[in-house]
């Protein structure tokens, strides 16, 4: 079973519209660490986000948001006022403390984000 | 000049070619790292590097084979790859040593690599 699961492949919106990116994890751990990661086309990953397991806090950072819901296994990631620049894929990602980092990041298959002019 | 930076940015290889990618960074990190980014599937982590020590994906066929001279150089040495190899190789970096399950990952933009 996927640890990491984002369920939509490929989201379309224009611009100016809120879109949200859904990410549901599995872990038996209780301390962990969740992170969102954009992949524009020039193709390196860029770090947007890390929450520990211990902070259920919303945050917000500009236009994005991030709800952590434990309850429902969940890390979603809110763009409101969507732009061009904001075309991309976009991966959530798993880090468990039972791996002590040596097995890197568990990330889902990514959302594709495509924002229409 | 970019954190973490990849060359070369494609490469087209025949089976029986070998070839190296080459990865550097610029950020005083300690971990250095190899991603396979297949379409449709998720990042796969082939190796990971420290001073300390090296972990690999059991998973990864010895045609595929790292090497890492120092904490800013990371090399993927490549032999009779098969066509299924043809992937985008991410490089990546983070701060602190191999066992820092929170660190943020500093990526590089990848080679993409062809098999044919």
């Amino acid at each position: 079973a996927q640890k990491v699961t984002q369920a939509q492949t490929e989201i379309s919106v224009v611009e100016k519209e809120d879109v949200t990116l859904d990410c549901v994890y599995e872990t038996r751990d209780t301390t962990y660490y969740l992170f969102w990661y954009k992949q524009p086309p020039s193709g390196e990953l860029v770090f947007l986000i890390r929450r520990n397991s211990f902070d259920e806090q919303n945050e917000i950072s500009g236009r994005y948001s991030w709800n952590f819901q434990k309850s429902t296994s969940s890390f979603n990631f809110t763009i409101t006022a969507s732009q061009v620049v904001d075309s991309a894929v976009y991966f959530c990602a798993l880090s468990e403390i039972s791996g002590g980092g040596a097995d890197g990041l568990t990330f889902g298959k990514g959302t594709h984000l495509i924002i229409q002019p | 000049e970019t954190g973490v930076t990849q060359t070369p940015r494609h490469l087209v290889m025949g089976m029986t070619n070998k070839k190296s990618l080459k990865c550097e960074q610029h950020l005083g990190h300690n971990a250095m790292y190899w991603y396979k980014q297949s379409a449709k599937k998720p990042l796969e982590l082939m190796f990971v590097y420290s001073l300390e020590e090296r972990v690999e994906n059991n998973s990864v066929p010895s045609r595929f084979s790292p090497e890492c001279p120092n904490s800013s150089h990371l090399f993927l040495h490549l032999h009779t790859l098969q066509p299924e190899d043809s992937a985008l190789y991410l490089c990546a970096s983070s701060h602190s040593g191999i066992r820092a399950y929170n660190e943020k990952l500093f990526f590089g933009s990848g080679t993409q690599l062809s098999v044919l």
